[in-house]
C-alpha cells in the first residue's frame, strides 16, 4: 500500500513569494491533516479535514495561509505571501475510520514532509 | 485539552530497556494515550495507544496506572536505530479530537 505522498520535498523561495504544497493521502482515508514543524519542536496542527470539510482550522493563520481538499482526496496548502518565519517542515498526515493499529481507529500516517526555506 | 509533560531528553545504551514517562494530570474520561516516534527528516510514526492498564505490541509496551495521570512507554532492549524523538499525546476521537504533539523526548542510544 502506498503511503502519504507529498511534493515537493524541498522548496526555497524569497520572502513575499507564494508557495504551495501538495498532499495525496492513503487511499480510503477520509481524514487529512496538515502540520507545521519547526526545528526541535513537535508538529503543530494547522488544519484537519474530514472528507472535503475543514473541521478544525483554528490554528491556520488565515491572513496568509489557505488550504483546500476539493474532492475529499488530495489537498493543497498555500502560503501567500511567505514570510521568513514560515521556514519549517510542512507535514501531511491521513487516517481512516479504522486506521492502523490504534484501538481508537485514528492512527495517523505521515508523509515525509516538505522543507520550506524562505530567504 | 489535557497537557502532557515528558523529559526533554534521555540517553541509553544498546540492549537496555528504556522507559519514558509522560504526565497528563488533566486527562479526561474519554481520552486515550498515544505515542509516536519520529526519526530525522521523516514524519512521526505511530507506536502504541492505550486507555488503561497495559498494552503491548511488537514494538513497545505502554503502562497506564489506575488514575491515568501518567503513562510509561517501555522500549525493550533498544538498539542504535531507536534513537529518535518520542511524543506522548492525549486525546479523544470524538468530534473535538485534536492532536497536540508537544516537544517530545529525544532518546539517544549509544553503542
Amino acid at each position: 500500500e502506498a503511503g502519504v505522498v507529498q511534493s515537493p520535498r524541498y522548496k526555497i523561495i524569497e520572502k513575499k513569494q507564494p508557495v504551495a504544497f501538495w498532499c495525496n493521502p492513503i487511499s480510503g482515508h477520509n481524514t487529512l491533516y496538515w502540520y507545521l514543524q519547526n526545528l526541535g519542536q513537535g508538529p503543530e496542527l494547522l488544519i484537519r479535514y474530514e472528507n472535503e470539510e475543514a473541521v478544525d482550522d483554528s490554528q491556520l493563520p488565515k491572513d496568509r495561509f489557505s488550504a483546500e481538499r476539493l474532492k475529499g482526496v488530495d489537498s493543497t496548502l498555500k502560503i501567500q505571501p511567505a514570510e521568513l518565519g514560515d521556514s519549517a517542515v510542512y507535514l501531511c498526515a491521513s487516517s481512516g475510520r479504522t486506521s492502523g493499529r490504534s484501538p481508537q481507529g485514528n492512527e495517523q500516517f505521515f508523509g515525509p514532509g516538505t522543507r520550506l526555506t524562505v530567504l | 485539552l489535557a497537557k502532557t509533560t515528558q523529559p526533554i531528553s534521555m540517553d541509553s545504551y544498546e540492549g537496555q530497556e528504556v522507559n519514558i514517562t509522560c504526565s497528563h494530570n488533566n486527562i479526561a474520561t474519554n481520552d486515550y494515550i498515544t505515542w509516536y516516534q519520529q526519526f530525522p527528516s521523516q514524519g512521526p510514526r505511530f507506536i502504541i495507544q492505550g486507555y488503561k492498564t497495559k498494552v503491548t505490541n511488537e514494538v513497545a509496551s505502554l503502562f497506564i496506572p489506575a488514575d491515568r495521570k501518567s503513562s510509561t512507554l517501555s522500549l525493550p532492549r533498544v538498539s542504535l536505530s531507536d534513537t529518535a524523538v518520542y511524543y506522548c499525546l492525549v486525546g479523544d476521537k470524538g468530534g473535538g479530537f485534536k492532536t497536540i504533539f508537544g516537544a517530545g523526548t529525544r532518546l539517544f542510544v549509544k553503542a
